[in-house]
């Protein structure tokens, strides 16, 4: 089984501060992609990494895939309120019939203060 | 486009009564997936369909079936519902790195 480990479960900060999400395995997955989640509705995917040490931006998030492919990590600069919500790691299989499924980490719920 | 739409939004069960919940996508995905979501614990594969006429287990599959009625529409169906299958059930399809998720079905079993 393969599994993710995200951490920090939990993250308070206040407007303007800088924040990382790390997201970990002992498995290699074929990419790994975040997701943030409002209340009240699904998952929207954010980015996908596939290439192992790929660097992504989106405006203020940093999105990093580890060179093993194992890993990744989400920065985002000078948080802002709007930026609150449930941030969400997956890493996609790869091959046969464990082609597309998601491998979820637990979640780091972020709390941006005015 | 509606993308994947579920229903319903809200259930509330008894023990031992029986449900579907329902999923479609009008976005022409072959594979369609169900997953619960439980505080702490992220979301966790339920069963999935890798394309129309096939469906596998994923990784908490007991206690529940599930239907590939067409390539549009993946139900889950709990035979007897038990108070550990309260959870946000969500469905979603997929086509290369495209994946997109409904917008959940909050369900409580008393």
């Amino acid at each position: 089984t393969q599994l993710l480990e995200q951490s920090p479960q939990f993250l308070s900060i206040q407007e303007g501060e800088n924040l990382t999400v790390y997201c970990n395995s002992s498995s290699v997955f074929s990419s790994l992609q975040w997701y943030r989640q409002e209340p009240g509705e699904g998952p929207v995917l954010l980015v996908t990494v596939v290439t192992g040490g790929e660097v992504k931006k989106l405006k203020r998030l940093t999105f990093q895939f580890g060179d093993a492919r194992k890993d990744s990590s989400l920065h985002i600069t000078a948080a802002q309120p709007g930026d609150t919500g449930l941030y969400l790691c997956a890493g996609v299989s790869a091959g046969g019939t464990s082609y597309g499924k998601l491998t979820f980490g637990q979640g780091t719920i972020l709390t941006v203060h005015p | 486009n509606a993308g994947v739409t579920q229903t319903p939004k809200f259930q509330v069960l008894k023990t031992g009564q029986s449900m579907t919940l329902q999923c479609a996508q009008d976005m022409n995905h072959n594979s369609m997936y169900w997953y619960r979501q439980d505080p702490g614990m992220g979301l966790r594969l339920i069963y999935y369909s890798a394309s129309e006429g096939t469906t596998d287990k994923g990784e908490v599959p007991n206690g529940y079936n599930v239907s590939r009625l067409n390539k549009r529409e993946f139900s889950l169906r709990l035979e007897s519902a038990a108070p550990s299958q309260t959870s946000v059930y969500f469905c979603a399809s997929f086509l290369n790195y495209g994946y997109t998720f409904g917008s959940g079905t909050r369900l409580t079993v008393v």
